[in-house]
């Protein structure tokens, strides 16, 4: 039971350098989307997806980006680190917005 | 503004006490109500989903509530244990696809 699966769980970044945290689900579900957990605050939303070929932005868009060529794969795509985006990063899945959201483990990514 | 907000921040009580963790919510509109469990540097682990039509939902030794017109959700831990040990959280969805978070109860049980 794969579930909803991050890579990598841990990165270190400097400043100015670009990555890709990968999210990957085996259940098929439509709905994807990103997350950011910073202490003492509730989880923001990055950006979403309802289907192959459909991104929206959340909350908190700005210096990220995404894309979903297909239903499975949803990466995350950081374009120039800044130490504002050290954070812990969560991928999550539901079948629809109205059923249960799975999540992966988390990316732990810092930005000196 | 949508807005989730969980108190207390932090608990902690003896093992064996039934506890109660709340969640109140600004906006009555919504799709549903989900728990999660976070361990320390873990990802999140769905406790129990409620539906905006429902009024509570059971497992096991946890039951969560939902009173949409007065906009709160609680949590009820019963029998506690060291295990339950963990950071509650409290996600709510409305109809923008987006699930608005609670900070989190940190719950601490002593043995």
């Amino acid at each position: 039971n794969a579930g909803v699966t991050q890579t990598p769980k841990f990165q270190v970044l400097k400043t100015g350098q670009s990555m890709t945290l990968q999210c990957a689900q085996d259940m098929n579900h439509e709905y994807m989307s990103w997350y950011r957990q910073d202490p003492g605050m509730g989880l923001r939303l990055i950006h979403y997806s309802v289907g192959a070929g459909i991104t929206d932005q959340g909350e908190v868009p700005n210096g990220y980006n995404v894309s979903r060529s297909t239903t499975e794969d949803f990466p995350l795509r950081l374009l120039s680190a800044a130490p504002s985006q050290t954070s812990v990063y969560f991928c999550a899945s539901s079948t629809t917005e109205n059923t249960e959201a799975f999540f992966g483990q988390g990316t732990r990514l810092t930005v000196v | 503004k949508q807005e989730v907000t969980q108190i207390p921040a932090a608990l902690s009580v003896p093992e064996g006490e039934n506890l109660v963790l709340n969640c109140s919510f600004t906006d009555s509109a919504i799709y549903n109500l989900q728990w999660f469990r976070q361990d320390p540097g873990k990802g999140l682990t769905s406790l129990l989903l409620i539906q905006s039509s429902q009024r509570e939902q059971t497992s096991g030794r946890l039951n969560a509530s939902l009173d949409k017109s007065s906009g709160r959700s609680t949590l009820y831990i019963a029998a506690s244990q060291p295990g339950d040990s963990a950071t509650y959280l409290c996600a709510v969805r409305y109809s923008n696809y987006q699930l608005i978070w609670g900070a989190g109860t940190k719950l601490i049980i002593k043995p």
